[in-house]
C-alpha cells in the first residue's frame, strides 16, 4: 500500500541553524500539507500546497518557514534560523483531492529538537 | 473557540470490551468531513475512519465505527472488541470545505489485559 515517507526520522540542530525536512507524498496525490505537534499537544496545521503554490497557511507559518516541491516527488519544509520553540514532531501529509471529504494520509513524522 | 473538543484526556477499557471516544465539533458550514486518527507511542498518525457531513449512514471500518449525531454535532468513535494494540492516542479532526484540518486535543486510550 502506498504511503507517505519522511526523512530524517530525527533531527537535532542548534538554535539559529536552518533545517530542511523532506517528504515524499503518495504518488498520485495532488495536495500536500505540513503539520506540527509539540510534545504532548495537539496536531497543528502549518501549510497546504497545491499546484506548486501555497493554498493556505496558518499563523504559525511565518517568514521563518518555507515549502517547496523541488522535483516531481519531494516536498520540503525549510525552517530558517530555528528557535527552541520549533522543537516538535513535524508531519507531512498528502491527499488525492482538496475537499472536505478527502482523507489526508500522514507520514511517520520527523522529530526535530532544537538545542 | 475550539472547533474540535475531546473531553476525555484518558480512557481505560478492558481487553475485548467496546469503548467510545467522544468528539464534538463546532461549525456553521454545511459541508465538512470528520476524521479519526490513531497515534501509537511510536508517533505516526494512522487514519482510521471518515464521516462526511452529508452521509446518512454511520461510517464503519472493521472494528471502528463512528456514531455520528449531526444535530448534536458529535462524532464519537466506537472501538469494538478492544485489543492491546489499540492502546494509543486518538485524535478527532474536522475539515470544513477546503479549509485546513483542525484536530482535537486527543484521548489516550489504554487497553487493560
Amino acid at each position: 500500500e502506498p504511503e507517505v515517507t519522511q526523512t530524517p526520522s530525527h533531527q537535532v540542530t542548534q538554535m539559529g541553524q536552518e533545517v530542511i525536512l523532506r517528504c515524499v507524498p503518495i504518488s498520485n496525490h495532488l495536495y500536500f500539507y505540513w503539520y506540527r505537534q509539540i510534545l504532548g499537544q495537539k496536531v497543528e496545521f502549518l501549510v497546504s500546497f497545491y499546484n506548486n503554490e501555497i493554498s493556505e497557511k496558518s499563523e504559525i507559518f511565518d517568514d521563518q518557514f518555507s515549502v517547496e516541491r523541488p522535483d516531481g516527488s519531494n516536498f520540503t519544509l525549510k525552517i530558517r534560523s530555528t528557535k527552541l520553540e520549533d522543537s516538535a514532531m513535524y508531519f507531512c501529509a498528502s491527499s488525492e483531492g482538496g475537499g472536505a471529504s478527502e482523507t489526508q494520509y500522514f507520514g511517520p513524522g520527523t522529530r526535530l529538537l532544537v538545542l | 473557540a475550539q472547533k474540535i473538543t475531546q473531553t476525555q484526556p484518558g480512557m481505560f477499557v478492558q481487553e475485548k470490551e467496546a469503548v467510545t471516544l467522544d468528539c464534538t465539533y463546532d461549525t456553521s458550514d454545511q459541508s465538512y468531513g470528520l476524521f479519526w486518527y490513531k497515534q501509537p507511542s511510536s508517533g505516526e498518525m494512522i487514519f482510521l475512519i471518515y464521516q462526511g457531513s452529508y452521509d446518512e449512514q454511520n461510517a464503519t471500518e472493521g472494528r471502528y465505527s463512528l456514531n455520528f449525531q449531526k444535530a448534536r454535532k458529535s462524532a464519537n468513535l466506537v472501538i469494538s472488541a478492544s485489543q492491546l494494540g489499540d492502546s494509543a492516542m486518538y485524535f478527532c479532526a474536522m475539515r470544513e470545505g477546503d479549509n485546513d484540518m483542525r484536530f482535537g486535543a486527543g484521548t489516550r486510550l489504554t487497553v487493560k489485559p
